[in-house]
């Protein structure tokens, strides 16, 4: 079956443009989560839904950044009035239950 | 605030020889104690995991061993082949739910 899929795979923005990254989870995994990944570093945590449960949003960096899951689909990660510092690859994974499904990331180049 | 501590950066190993990655966390509220391979370009895979009541588990050339009353996990990759050449990343999932903390990677060079 298809893994997880994210676009766009690159994304080169202008400083204080909004973008919207795309997330399409495996099919019936209840867990998805994002994370950033700046380059040559880890993975941070950003926000993870589970079910019809309240998101878990403690990773946000600031309220730039928003993000939504419609049911146990698709997901978008929002990011308003976009800096440089927002330069990096953003990371979608899905989960069932332990094991997490990484998408391939979008890149975001902020200029 | 960093839960799980992995070392060392980078790691540069011969063709054969074992490579082996620490990592140390500091919330006891882990179950589950995943590492992930991630190669450029590509987004991190599932290499091997374990649960916190087994000391040890071993999947082909790579083994965790765990040590709880220490906090610590290490994994050891066996006759470590240039094709292992990656970035792995230690990580902890929470009790009881399914956020995952992980750790900020080593970038592991096999030399043929």
């Amino acid at each position: 079956g298809a893994g997880v899929s994210q676009s766009p795979s690159n994304k080169v923005t202008e400083k204080g443009k909004d973008v919207e990254l795309r997330c399409d989870p495996i099919s019936g995994h209840t867990a998805l989560y994002w994370y950033r990944q700046r380059l040559g570093q880890g993975l941070e945590f950003l926000i993870y839904f589970q079910g019809n449960s309240a998101p878990d949003k403690s990773g946000l960096p600031s309220d730039r950044f928003s993000a939504e899951r419609t049911g146990e689909s698709v997901s978008t990660l929002t990011i308003q009035r976009t800096q440089q510092e927002d330069s990096a690859v953003y990371l979608c994974a899905s989960s069932s239950f332990y094991e997490q499904y990484f998408g391939p990331g979008t890149r975001l180049t902020v200029t | 605030q960093q839960q799980v501590k992995q070392s060392p950066q980078s790691l540069i190993v011969q063709k054969g020889g074992i490579s082996i990655i620490n990592c140390a966390y500091e919330n006891t509220a882990f179950d589950y104690f995943p590492w992930y391979q991630q190669f450029p370009g590509k987004g991190p895979a599932l290499l091997i995991a374990i649960r916190p009541d087994v000391s040890e588990k071993k999947e082909g050339r790579f083994t965790i061993s765990f040590n709880k009353s220490a906090k610590q996990f290490s994994l050891h990759i066996m006759d470590s082949q240039p094709g292992d050449s990656a970035t792995y990343f230690c990580a902890a999932r929470s009790t009881g739910g399914f956020k995952t903390i992980f750790g900020a990677g080593t970038r592991l060079f096999v030399k043929a």
